[in-house]
């Protein structure tokens, strides 16, 4: 089965700072990756979305992810990171031909003015 | 579309009452998914559908839980007796069979067993 690591628990970056926030998978086979972020109160909103084809995918609010399989890494990134952006963010890793999702512990973000 | 609606958005009760949540999936979905998110566990999956009939509950954690989707468009979980280690957010998701193309998430109902 596959699963999700997340190393880092909780980031502070700056506004305007550069964001990483890091993901390992563990899959026998190619992975779908997702990155998802959840606001207080929220539900989790998907962010973006790796399948096949380009291993740097965009998606939305200025977030992109690059899957590098050697590494077994679907980091996301953010150029300038907003004070909008402080929540908490989910890696998850699923299987092609079936919805058994695997969602990381989370990453907590927090910006400093 | 109005997204995954889930009710009630809070519920506020004794140990030992039975609770039931509620969860509309997005139309044209045919998959369903319960979490369970809480601080010390982070989040859970407990049980999921696809096309109505329960294909994995192995999450499910004891005999007082249970989940059902009468319906493509609604589902429930119930806890009875519920205790206050239940006390967490229960998210439901929905998707597309096979083309694993992200949940969408409900925004959640938070349980607080006291």
């Amino acid at each position: 089965a596959q699963s999700v690591t997340q190393p880092d628990i909780h980031i502070t970056v700056s506004e305007g700072a550069s964001l990483e926030l890091r993901c390992n998978y563990s899959y026998g086979a190619t992975p779908y990756l997702f990155w998802y972020v959840q606001s207080p109160g929220q539900g989790l909103q998907l962010l973006l979305k790796y399948f096949s084809g380009d291993t740097l995918v965009q998606g939305i609010k200025g977030f992109e992810a690059e899957f590098k399989r050697s590494q077994s890494s679907f980091n996301l990134r953010k150029p300038s990171v907003h004070w909008s952006d402080a929540a908490e963010y989910f890696c998850a890793v699923g299987a092609a031909g079936n919805n058994d999702m695997r969602f990381g512990a989370g990453t907590r973000l927090t910006v400093k003015p | 579309d109005a997204g995954v609606i889930q009710s009630p958005r809070h519920e506020v009760t004794e140990m030992g009452q039975e609770v039931t949540l509620r969860c509309k999936p997005i139309s044209g979905h045919n998959s369903l998914f319960w979490y369970r998110q809480t601080m010390m566990r982070g989040l859970e999956l407990l049980i999921y559908f696809n096309n109505n009939v329960p294909i994995d509950d192995s999450g499910m954690p004891e005999d007082r839980f249970s989940a059902k989707m009468p319906n493509a468009s609604f589902s429930t979980l119930k806890i009875q007796p519920s205790e206050p280690r239940d006390s967490a957010v229960y998210f439901c998701a929905s998707t597309s069979t096979g083309g694993n193309y992200g949940y969408t998430f409900g925004s959640g109902t938070r349980l607080t067993v006291v």
